[in-house]
């Protein structure tokens, strides 16, 4: 079935380790992108990439980086987890960047 | 103050009734404008998109964007227990397409 999958479903993680979120989309997509979603604040854009070999910065970037080797992967790496980082984390792709996001089914990340 | 404000709800409605979603925004570049459903646990789903001002319909669902106001609305008519979900306004600008900026999303319950 084509779309995107993300792993762990959820995790939890005791602070200052280390934690990569994986997403492998199979639509071909060009675009990424990843999101954190909070109660109250909705989604923030925390990494993007427009395609393979590109990202840039969100909107709340800080304590996350990302690679894209490749067209099919973007994964996300906290190198030191806080607990402000609990949160429930999005990947998305698009054909381009101006095509229709779609949404993978997110990561449950506890952070203690 | 948020570049875009969304009432969080929640909103309860019986079965059959009229329901009227809003968002505002303060950036006058955004020119893209979407309304996102999201299930419980799940990722989200894009609803409705429409480029500047005026009105999108699909169905049940009537989206409008007032650029003037900068202030967009989803409608849903003849509700179902099925709309029952996070309803999420995003917009971008011109240039910035794939940087979506979300509400914090409604939430709405259709009771039978």
């Amino acid at each position: 079935i084509a779309g995107i999958t993300q792993a762990p479903t959820s995790q939890i993680l005791a602070a200052g380790r280390r934690m990569t979120l994986r997403c492998t989309q199979d639509m071909r997509h060009n675009a990424m992108y990843w999101y954190r979603q909070d109660l109250g604040l909705g989604l923030r854009l925390i990494h993007y990439s427009n395609t393979a070999g590109t990202t840039g910065k969100g909107e709340v970037p800080d304590g996350y980086s990302v690679s894209r080797a490749n067209t099919d992967d973007f994964p996300l790496t906290l190198a030191s987890a806080v607990p402000s980082q609990t949160s429930v984390y999005f990947c998305a792709s698009s054909l381009t960047v101006t095509d229709t996001q779609y949404f993978g089914p997110g990561t449950r990340l506890t952070v203690l | 103050q948020k570049e875009v404000e969304q009432d969080p709800g929640p909103l309860s409605v019986p079965e059959g009734a009229i329901v009227s979603l809003n968002c505002t925004y303060s950036n006058s570049a955004f020119q893209y404008f979407m309304w996102y459903r999201q299930y419980s646990r799940k990722g989200p789903e894009l609803l409705m998109y429409t480029y500047s001002s005026g009105n999108k319909e699909d169905g049940r669902f009537t989206a409008q964007v007032d650029k003037s106001s900068k202030y967009i609305s989803l409608f849903i008519r003849d509700s179902q227990p099925s709309d029952s979900a996070t309803y999420l306004c995003a917009m971008s600008a011109r240039g910035n397409t794939g940087k979506l900026i979300f509400g914090q999303g409604t939430t709405l319950q259709v009771k039978p």
